[in-house]
């Protein structure tokens, strides 16, 4: 089946502090979307990424699909208390229907 | 618009002992997902369904799990008989059509199997 990896497993900044994750694959991507997850709750889509290259920006979240569409990016521009959870990626590719999730990144946000 | 809904939040069984979860997915969509998600893992697809026919069962362990949507609704899983490593998140999710849209999922099940 299909294999993502996703970096960092856990990461604390400090309030204010920028916060990135990756998310790879070895194959090429269809498309890739980007969830969260509060700490007991259920995942939240954020967004879908399509197009090779492609940027798409959510107030202070940046997201990016790589050239060759097989990684990705979340950057949150200095976090807040709110950005607290658990972010996935998930993968779609070739003929799969199905959307594979990566492990996650769990951001602490000290104040 | 009404969300997920899955039923029930909480269970506790002992290992061996079955249980059954509930979902109904938000009015119209087509597709219907269940993931099991473990302590620190991202959720693994079990099951998916389009309408009431199975899209993809490949990762449902069918010795011991199953489900079913009958009228192309809401959905049943179940675990006969349980064991102490299906303590998990049980999460359903819907989409209104297949093939990566936007999956919005419920408050999941919490198993705790003894």
């Amino acid at each position: 089946g299909q294999q993502v990896m996703q970096i960092p497993q856990y990461q604390h900044v400090q309030e204010g502090e920028d916060f990135t994750t990756y998310c790879n694959s070895s194959t090429t991507l269809s498309n890739i979307q980007w969830y969260k997850q509060r700490p007991g709750g259920h995942p939240v889509f954020l967004i879908q990424l399509v197009k090779s290259g492609e940027v798409k920006k959510q107030k202070r979240l940046t997201f990016q699909f790589g050239e060759a569409k097989k990684n990705s990016s979340l950057h949150i521009t200095a976090t807040q208390t709110t950005d607290v959870g658990t972010y996935f990626c998930a993968v779609s590719s070739g003929s799969a229907r199905q959307l594979t999730f990566g492990s996650g990144t769990q951001l602490t946000v000290l104040p | 618009e009404a969300g997920v809904a899955q039923s029930p939040r909480y269970k506790i069984i002992e290992k061996r002992q079955s249980v059954a979860f509930w979902c109904n997915p938000i009015s119209g969509h087509a597709t219907l997902y269940w993931y099991q998600q473990i302590l620190g893992q991202g959720p693994k697809l079990l099951i998916q369904f389009q309408n009431n026919g199975v899209v993809d069962d490949s990762q449902l362990p069918k010795d011991r799990f199953s489900a079913e949507r009958l009228k192309g609704v809401d959905s049943t899983l179940k675990i006969q008989p349980a064991k102490l490593e299906d303590s998990a998140v049980y999460l359903c999710a819907s989409s209104f059509i297949i093939s990566g849209e936007t999956q919005y999922f419920g408050p999941g099940t919490r198993l705790l199997v003894l």
